[in-house]
């Protein structure tokens, strides 16, 4: 019965390959997110997105792209894998934006 | 950037209350305090919030100073478990605004 779920666990790479993060809500959010935290432990927002808008970081690099299936579903796909990608990936989600987030347990990525 | 200052660590003895101080000396009239803790490998875990009285729930208390400058989480008897990074984040609860996780205080509770 977990809340936010997130796969894989781990997630071991090679520079410049393509790879997907899975993420599940069962709480019946409208808004969902993605963190990152990198090896100094912030925590940072890359994206926001409920059906009306997607929100972006414009930190983040086009590489990384959300998509949302569903209003249950918000996977992140990655192109062209970067070293400085390696990080812990976490998905949140609330009620709607601007409410308590909840966080998934996240995805540990690590690009060799 | 965060807009709150928190001690880096803190240690609290097991059983005892484990009360954890928050700066936010900036913070704006329609902004909450929140708080969330993430323990080792973990995703942050969602604490408590409040505005500007005090909150109370099954995991924690939040005190807030009378002119809102700066707050207080109390988990009244720390167990090991506690043993995590607690944050302290003040947003306005409205569209648009996300949390931004500054640094936080390592707490350790020890036997």
């Amino acid at each position: 019965d977990t809340a936010v779920s997130q796969t894989p666990k781990y997630l071991v790479t090679q520079m410049g390959n393509d790879k997907s993060i899975k993420c599940e809500q069962n709480l019946g959010h409208d808004t969902m997110y993605w963190y990152k935290q990198d090896s100094k432990k912030f925590l940072k927002i890359m994206f926001s997105y409920n059906n009306k808008e997607l929100i972006i970081n414009e930190t983040v690099p086009n590489r990384f792209s959300p998509k949302s299936p569903d209003k249950a579903h918000l996977n992140l796909h990655i192109n062209s894998l970067e070293l400085g990608d390696s990080a812990v990936y976490f998905c949140a989600s609330s009620q709607d934006t601007g409410e308590t987030q909840y966080f998934g347990p996240g995805t540990r990525l690590l690009v060799l | 950037d965060a807009k709150t200052t928190q001690p880096t660590s803190m240690d609290c003895a097991e059983g005892r209350a484990a009360n954890l101080p928050c700066n936010h000396s900036t913070i704006s009239g329609n902004e909450y305090v929140y708080w969330y803790r993430q323990i080792h490998s973990q995703g942050p875990q969602y604490i408590i919030h409040g505005l500007k009285n005090n909150e109370t729930n099954e995991m924690a208390s939040l005190i807030i100073t009378e002119d809102r400058k700066s707050s207080t989480l109390i988990l009244p008897h720390a167990t090991l478990r506690d043993t995590a990074v607690y944050y302290c984040i003040v947003r306005v609860v409205n569209y648009g605004q996300n949390f931004v996780f500054g640094p936080g205080t390592r707490l350790s509770v020890l036997p």
